[in-house]
């Protein structure tokens, strides 16, 4: 479960910036989910991605946010001019296959975004 | 659309005690998983215990168990002999089976476990 490495566990951004956000699966592992949670709140999904291709981004907004899952290397949340309202804890978790197939997700211990 | 509902925004116990955390679904789907997962201060999501929709048998790990009702599409969580390590966000979550999904989750419940 440790192996889902997401970095930095903390970032401020002043409004306007950008915040990336990154999330190493666990080795072997090929497909990746963002969700976002809001203080007190339960995980509300964002994306999910397989190696190179979004599968679903239904739950993403659709300005400034975006996401990507190269071949080689982490994967990228990132968040364009991040205002206060973006302020939230971002999960990564990762999976061998998709979980309907019944496989566990792991998930990192999260980013959590502070916009000033 | 699928949904997950967990009706105790929050809940303690006392040491030792047995504590029943409930959760509903809804959903058209025939097959699916459902996952009760924790999250302790730290932050990190910690999946608890995972029941098969096709399975009548109630999945159990170690001091917790569940109590899948599934045509009242209800899930609940049931922890024994609770402990203080057990302080915790509870999340139940649900996924299809067999598709490219995602797992969606309920609210939350937050458990305290009093010494």
């Amino acid at each position: 479960n440790a192996g889902v490495m997401q970095n930095p566990r903390h970032l401020v951004r002043r409004r306007g910036q950008e915040a990336r956000l990154r999330c190493s699966p666990v080795k072997g592992h090929s497909h990746v989910y963002w969700y976002r949670q809001l203080p007190e709140e339960g995980l509300k999904f964002m994306v999910y991605l397989q190696k190179e291709n979004i599968i679903d981004e239904s739950g993403m907004p659709k300005e400034r946010f975006s996401a990507e899952f190269p071949k080689e290397g982490p994967s990228i949340l990132r968040i364009q001019q991040v205002v206060r309202g973006d302020s939230a804890a971002y999960f990564c978790a990762s999976s061998q296959v998709t979980t309907g197939e019944g496989t566990e997700a792991f998930f990192g211990q999260g980013t959590r975004l502070t916009v000033v | 659309a699928q949904t997950v509902t967990q009706s105790q925004p929050e809940m303690s116990v006392q040491e030792a005690e047995t504590v029943t955390l409930s959760c509903t679904y809804d959903t058209s789907e025939s097959n699916y998983y459902l996952f009760w997962y924790k999250q302790p201060p730290s932050r990190q999501m910690i999946l608890v215990i995972r029941q098969e929709a096709y399975k009548q048998q109630n999945a159990t790990e170690n001091r917790f168990s569940v109590n899948f009702q599934k045509a009242a599409k209800s899930f609940s969580l049931k922890i024994s002999d609770s402990q203080l390590g057990d302080t915790a966000m509870y999340f139940c979550a649900f996924v299809p089976m067999n598709r490219d999904d995602k797992i969606i989750f309920g609210k939350g419940t937050r458990l305290h476990i009093l010494p």
